[in-house]
């Protein structure tokens, strides 16, 4: 069964501060899609990334990058000079390859705080 | 307007009441998807739409029932809601034409309903 466990529940820093959100991942599939998004206040789910099992090159988007390593089943998110509008609840989520059992299961969330 | 948009934003209702909830996509998608998002809980999945067929229902009471009547809208009906039902549902969809749960596209989120059962 596939799992998405994000360890940190709740992060605190300072405007400007580098931060780095963990994402482990379980699955028995080979084939397999991992997401980022963000909720801020509002309540909303925004898209950020999509990556599939056989891309394993690091992206950057702006203050926004992203680690994926499949040898410890992990897809770390990290925003560069942090802003207090990046403050929101982050979700990492897996959707196994396809199939009539795949689905998008959520980690629980990481609450980052970017004070002023 | 774009995007998934979500009505009403906000829902105070009695056990008693009936009520519905409204969510359109105006993507093109083929899939939609109801979520409920408790405080301190995972994301759960309660009904997926795929082409206007009912894929799956996730062991959901029956006191929540989806409709969806064309591929850009669902609705998800409520009655006799007990207070644990209190919490933010979400509507979501993406360009998957699924056979069973299976998701692989991206999910695209509305604003979100944000329910309390008195």
């Amino acid at each position: 069964a596939q799992k998405v466990t994000q360890a940190q529940t709740e992060i605190s820093v300072v405007e400007k501060e580098d931060v780095t959100l963990d994402c482990v991942y379980e699955t028995r599939d080979t084939t397999y899609y991992l997401f980022w998004y963000k909720q801020p206040p509002s309540g909303e789910l925004v898209f950020l990334i999509r990556r599939n099992s056989f891309d394993e090159q690091n992206e950057i988007s702006g203050r926004y990058s992203w680690n994926f390593q499949k040898s410890t089943s992990s897809f770390n998110f990290t925003i560069t000079a942090s802003q207090v509008v990046d403050s929101a609840v982050y979700f990492c989520a897996l959707s196994e390859g396809g199939g009539a059992n795949s689905k998008l299961t959520f980690g629980k969330g990481i609450t980052l705080s970017v004070r002023p | 307007e774009t995007g998934v948009t979500q009505t009403p934003r906000h829902l105070v209702m009695g056990m008693t009441n009936k009520k519905s909830l409204k969510c359109e996509q105006h993507l093109g998608h083929n899939a939609m998807y109801w979520y409920k998002q408790s405080a301190k809980k995972p994301l759960e999945l309660m009904f997926v739409y795929s082409l206007e067929e009912r894929v799956e229902n996730n062991s959901v009471p029956s006191r929540f029932s989806p409709e969806c009547p064309n591929s850009s809208h669902l609705f998800l009906h409520l009655h006799t809601l007990q207070p644990e039902d209190s919490a933010l549902y979400l509507c979501a969809s993406s360009q998957d034409r699924l056979a069973g749960w299976g998701s692989t596209d991206t999910q695209y989120f509305g604003p979100g309903t944000r329910l309390t059962v008195l």
